[in-house]
């Protein structure tokens, strides 16, 4: 069974780079089927990719966000991480970690997702 | 920017259908897919490309595309379906999400 799991500080502060790594088990990171992506939720509210990243090491970034978001990925460690530069409150959210699987017709679907790790903007 | 809209809000009364439905422009050349989210949990995908429904998922789940509306349809639904419902399509390489229905079962 696929599991992906956070880890990251719980709080940063404003201007600061919010920095968050995920591990994933039972499955390989560096398998061709998928794309591996960030997805967040402010309290309440809804959902909001931040980009993804394939094996290869390519990605793709919400255009509302790529001025400020860097995915990369550690194939050796199964990791693959989100670094999201000069935060304010608003940037306050649940960040989960998310396994995209292409699918045979390259539909796209999110078929795995994290628990979910709160980070608080906040001096 | 791409937008998906769904109701905020669904009513039904335990046994009877709900359906929620999502729009967007051209979303009918596009797959949609369902997330289930109850309240301090993640997302769970239920319909995957447009109808298709994941291992595990109770068959009173069905998804169907007419045009540029999706569907999302619980049959016989039961107070454990009551949750938040999101589509989901993409914008070239971005995920987009609808605001999300949340499904009160009465």
């Amino acid at each position: 069974q696929v599991q992906l799991e956070e880890s990251g500080p719980g709080l940063v502060k404003p201007s600061q780079t919010l920095s968050l790594t995920c591990t994933v088990s039972g499955g390989s990171i560096s398998s061709g089927n998928y794309f591996w992506s960030w997805i967040r939720q402010p309290a309440g509210m809804g959902l909001e990719c931040l980009g993804r990243i394939y094996m290869t090491g390519t990605t793709n970034y919400n255009p509302s966000l790529e001025s400020r978001v860097t995915i990369s990925l550690d194939a050796s460690k199964n990791q693959f991480s989100l670094r999201l530069r000069s935060v304010t409150a608003a940037d306050t959210a649940v960040y989960y970690c998310v396994r995209v699987n292409r699918g045979e017709v390259g539909s796209n679907y999110l078929d795995y997702w994290s628990q979910g790790s709160l980070v608080t903007v906040s001096s | 920017s791409y937008e998906l809209t769904q109701p905020p809000s669904v009513s039904v009364s335990p046994g009877q259908t709900a359906t929620i439905t999502c729009s967007g422009d051209k979303l009918g050349g596009k797959y949609t897919h369902w997330y289930q989210q109850k309240p301090g949990q993640s997302p769970l995908l239920v319909i995957y490309q447009d109808d298709k429904r994941p291992s595990g998922i109770p068959d009173r789940f069905s998804g169907s595309l007419s045009g540029n509306t999706a569907t999302l349809t619980v049959s016989g639904t039961q107070a454990m379906d009551e949750a938040d419902y999101f589509c989901q399509t993409w914008d070239t390489y971005t995920a987009i999400f609808g605001g999300g229905t949340k499904l009160t079962v009465l």
